[in-house]
Parts: C-alpha cells; sequence; structure tokens
C-alpha cells in the first residue's frame, strides 16, 4: 500500500543553519504530495505541496520538489528560525477511487532550533 | 483559526465509557475525515465522510463509529473506552483532497 518514509527525529540545529529533512513515498500511480507542520498544542498546518513531478512548493521560506524519479519530496530551508521549532510530517494523497481518498502521513520528524 | 472546529480540547473519562466527540468543517468543504494521533502509533487514518456518505476506512475499530450529518458537521463516537483510546483525535476537513486537509486543533481524550 502507500506509505511515506521520514527522517528520523529528533533534529537540533542552531539558529541560521541549514535544514534538509528527507521524505521517500511509495504509491501507485501519480499522488498529490504535502508537508505539514505542528507547532506545541496545535493541529497540524499545510506548510507546502506539490501535485506533480518536478513541481517545487515553498512558503515561509521553506521549499520540497517533488522528484518522482527518486519517490522523494525533501524539504529544505536555507536558514532556520527558533520559531520553526516544530514537528514536521510529510504526507502524500493518492489518486481518488471511487471518491475515497486520504492523506497518508510519514511519523514525523521533531526539530528544536536553539538560539 | 484554520476554520475547522472540534469540540470539546479535552476529555477525561473511565475505562469503559462512551463519548462523543463533534467536529464541524471548514465552510464549503464537503469531506471531513478523522485521523488518531498517539505516541506510539503516529498519525492513524480512522474514517472519512463525503457529504454524508462513508467513503473511506482505515484502522478503525469496531468499537469506534462515525457520522455526517445534513449539515456537514461529524462526530465520532468512542465507546467500550480502554486505556490504550487515550489519544488526540483530529478532523480535518477539505474541498477535495488533492488540495490537502485543513485541521481542528484536536481533542486529546484522557482514559483513567
Amino acid at each position: 500500500g502507500d506509505s511515506v518514509t521520514q527522517m528520523e527525529g529528533p533534529v537540533t540545529l542552531s539558529e541560521e543553519a541549514f535544514l534538509t529533512i528527507n521524505c521517500t513515498y511509495t504509491a501507485t500511480g501519480y499522488p498529490s504530495l504535502f508537508w505539514y507542520v505542528q507547532y506545541p498544542g496545535e493541529g497540524l498546518q499545510l506548510l507546502l505541496k506539490a501535485t506533480k513531478a518536478d513541481d517545487k512548493g515553498s512558503n515561509k521560506g521553506f521549499e520540497a520538489t517533488y522528484r518522482k524519479e527518486t519517490t522523494s519530496f525533501h524539504l529544505e530551508k536555507g536558514s532556520v528560525q527558533v520559531s520553526d521549532s516544530a514537528v514536521y510530517f510529510c504526507a502524500l494523497s493518492a489518486p481518488r477511487i471511487q471518491g475515497a481518498q486520504k492523506l497518508v502521513f510519514g511519523q514525523g520528524t521533531r526539530l528544536t532550533i536553539n538560539p | 483559526d484554520s476554520g475547522v472546529t472540534q469540540t470539546p480540547k479535552h476529555l477525561i473519562t473511565a475505562t469503559g465509557q462512551r463519548v462523543t466527540l463533534r467536529c464541524s468543517p471548514r465552510s464549503g468543504d464537503l469531506s471531513v475525515y478523522w485521523y488518531q494521533q498517539s505516541l506510539d502509533q503516529g498519525l492513524q487514518f480512522l474514517i472519512q465522510y463525503y457529504n454524508g456518505e462513508e467513503r473511506a476506512k482505515g484502522n478503525i475499530l469496531e468499537r469506534f463509529s462515525a457520522q455526517q450529518f445534513p449539515d456537514l458537521h461529524s462526530e465520532l463516537n468512542l465507546s467500550s473506552l480502554e486505556l490504550g483510546d487515550s489519544a488526540l483525535y483530529f478532523c480535518a476537513s477539505s474541498v477535495t483532497p488533492g488540495d490537502g486537509y485543513t485541521f481542528g486543533s484536536g481533542t486529546r481524550l484522557t482514559v483513567v
């Protein structure tokens, strides 16, 4: 079945460091790919998305490129801030079958940024 | 405020009891999804409703059930509660799933 694998956390970086969180997926067909962020005590928020191969999603300085050849959607940010500390989830949405569709999430990566 | 409203925010109940979690989707969204988030299992998809009809089912226990009403709000019913049911329960809604979901802030259920 469809699945998403993220790099294991926790990840701890210093402010202004470069961030990469790896994400690979297994899916039939051509899924849409997403990154969600969860701040402490809150629900998940959509960070960025890409719906087809070679698309780049971007938001708040974060970027991820849909790589079909490597089935990957790695999250990157050039200079992280303390406020980026959160849990990040990679997810895919499989093609719709008879109106049924769900997001499949990776296990989440906890990111902590130190001043 | 994401536009998806979940109540209550916190719930503490005893084993064997039954609870109902409520979700109001974002205005215009026809699909509602329920997820369970626990420390050891991550985010687990439970069930999807679209315009009142069940459309997809995940790892939802037989003790759990859900429905979506004509006004599109949804309820998740959890019965014969066990300690292991303690978790965060999230509701999400969407217009089309390919655009991603909007999540509510969740209901934290503690079974004692």
